[in-house]
């Protein structure tokens, strides 16, 4: 069974401040594929990032990174001085492969609130 | 290029009605989800389409709920006598299930189902 925890249910931070996002994933299997999607009010989930389980390389894109450790099975999202924009329930999700049927898991998302 | 596209926006129906919720994928994707968006149950995998395969209808919660795809292209999920716990929003997503690779799954704007 494979399981993802969010336990930060929700996050307010003040604009510019840095915030992260914890995300700890179970699985059994050795291939996986992490994801990060957030959903914005308009309640369209958006894609941000995929790692997969062979690639442990962090990864920094504008002001969003990644933080994917094997050691700790977690996948952390950081924003880096926060914009209002950012105000959304991001998702972490897992997906093991199986060459067929890729159906995400997810976690419960976190709610974070940029406050200007 | 056109995202994935979900019909109706919203529906709001009585208790024990059917209802019929459209998605149109990403031109091009042969592989197409649904998921459900509950406040109980979080964001969970109905059902998996992949080309003209038989598709992965495990995720499903009842005999009540059906989907199909028509020409491996547009699909319609159906709730037949709908409850109050259908309530929820219904996301639609597709890949390109090139086979072989996890690929990311884009997700369209959901439709927001009301019962009654």
């Amino acid at each position: 069974a494979q399981k993802v925890t969010q336990a930060q249910t929700e996050i307010s931070v003040v604009e510019k401040e840095d915030v992260t996002l914890d995300c700890v994933y179970e699985t059994r299997d050795t291939t996986y594929y992490l994801f990060w999607y957030k959903q914005p009010p308009s309640g369209e989930l958006v894609f941000l990032i995929r790692r997969n389980s062979f690639d442990e390389q962090n990864e920094i894109s504008g002001r969003y990174s990644w933080n994917f450790q094997k050691s700790t099975s977690s996948f952390n999202f950081t924003i880096t001085a926060s914009q209002v924009v950012d105000s959304a329930v991001y998702f972490c999700a897992l997906t093991t492969s199986n060459f067929g049927n890729e159906k995400l898991t997810f976690g419960t998302g976190t709610r974070l609130t940029i406050i200007p | 290029g056109a995202g994935v596209s979900q019909s109706p926006s919203n529906k709001v129906t009585e208790k024990g009605k059917d209802v019929e919720l459209r998605c149109d994928p990403i031109s091009g994707h042969t592989a197409l989800y649904w998921y459900r968006q509950s406040l109980g149950q979080g964001l969970e995998f109905l059902i998996y389409f992949q080309g003209n395969s038989a598709p992965d209808k495990s995720g499903l919660p009842s005999d009540r709920f059906s989907a199909e795809r028509t020409g491996g292209s547009v699909s319609t999920l159906t709730i037949q006598r709908t409850q109050q716990e259908d309530s929820a929003v219904y996301l639609c997503a597709s890949s390109l299930g090139a086979g072989g690779r996890v690929e990311t799954q884009y997700f369209g704007p959901g439709t927001r189902l009301l019962v009654l």
